[in-house]
């Protein structure tokens, strides 16, 4: 079983669409991430919830928006999609249960999203 | 604004030659220091954490090192191989009271057979 699922691994949409990429731990993490893999390579956070909670809240256009249904779960919504949002979109999560500890990250597959 | 640099940018060794390359970070309020594994087509794995200056993690031929007074760390691989081919990331995180890892651009090794 895939530890950090993200779907879908590839989108390819036409600018001023709203698309959603998912993603599911299951390994009983507290806290769960989303990075944005820039042209640069740079691994950028955009956001982090722990148990379902906002944490981090990087600068990021509010065309993003996170949800956590559960602290199993961290789907990406953007709205209004533009050519410069064509990234690879990593999720990841670790065990981290406060921001004194030091847990690593398990990251998921990517989502490449190429936006036309 | 967070600076972590990594050097080189890529490196192309023979196999069975052993190579290192550096992390570069703020030393002051450290907190944690990462190192990830990160192959073509997947997703990047941890190697290790560390947290103590003068830290030393080993996993197999892979080997890491800490300077947290001036802010630094060495990843080694000793008689490198093809499946050592990926790029090696490190990331910072600065003291408590942060979630946030700040990672560097990665070095890209590549091990000629």
């Amino acid at each position: 079983d895939t530890a950090v699922s993200q779907t879908p691994k590839y989108l390819v949409t036409q600018m001023g669409n709203d698309k959603s990429i998912k993603c599911e731990q299951n390994l009983g993490h507290d806290t769960m991430y989303w990075y944005k893999q820039d042209s640069k390579k740079f691994l950028k956070i955009m956001f982090s919830y722990n148990n379902k909670e906002l944490i981090i809240n990087e600068t990021v256009p509010n065309r993003f928006s996170p949800k956590s249904p559960d602290k199993a779960h961290l789907n990406l919504h953007i709205n209004s999609l533009e050519l410069g949002d064509s990234a690879v979109y990593f999720c990841a999560s670790s065990r981290e249960r406060g921001s004194t500890t030091n847990e690593k990250l398990f990251f998921g597959s990517g989502t490449q999203l190429s936006v036309l | 604004i967070l600076n972590v640099e990594q050097s080189p940018q890529s490196l192309h060794v023979q196999e069975g030659d052993s190579t290192n390359f550096t992390c570069s970070f703020p030393s002051s309020n450290f907190y944690a220091l990462h190192w990830y594994r990160w192959e073509t087509a997947k997703s990047p794995e941890a190697l290790f954490v560390m947290t103590l200056n003068g830290d030393e993690k080993k996993k197999g031929r892979i080997s890491a090192t800490l300077n947290t007074k001036e802010g630094y760390s060495y990843l080694y691989i000793k008689g490198s191989q093809p499946e050592d081919s990926a790029t090696y990331l490190c990331a910072f995180k600065r003291g408590a009271g942060s979630y946030q890892l700040t990672f560097g651009k990665g070095t890209k090794l590549s091990v000629i057979p």
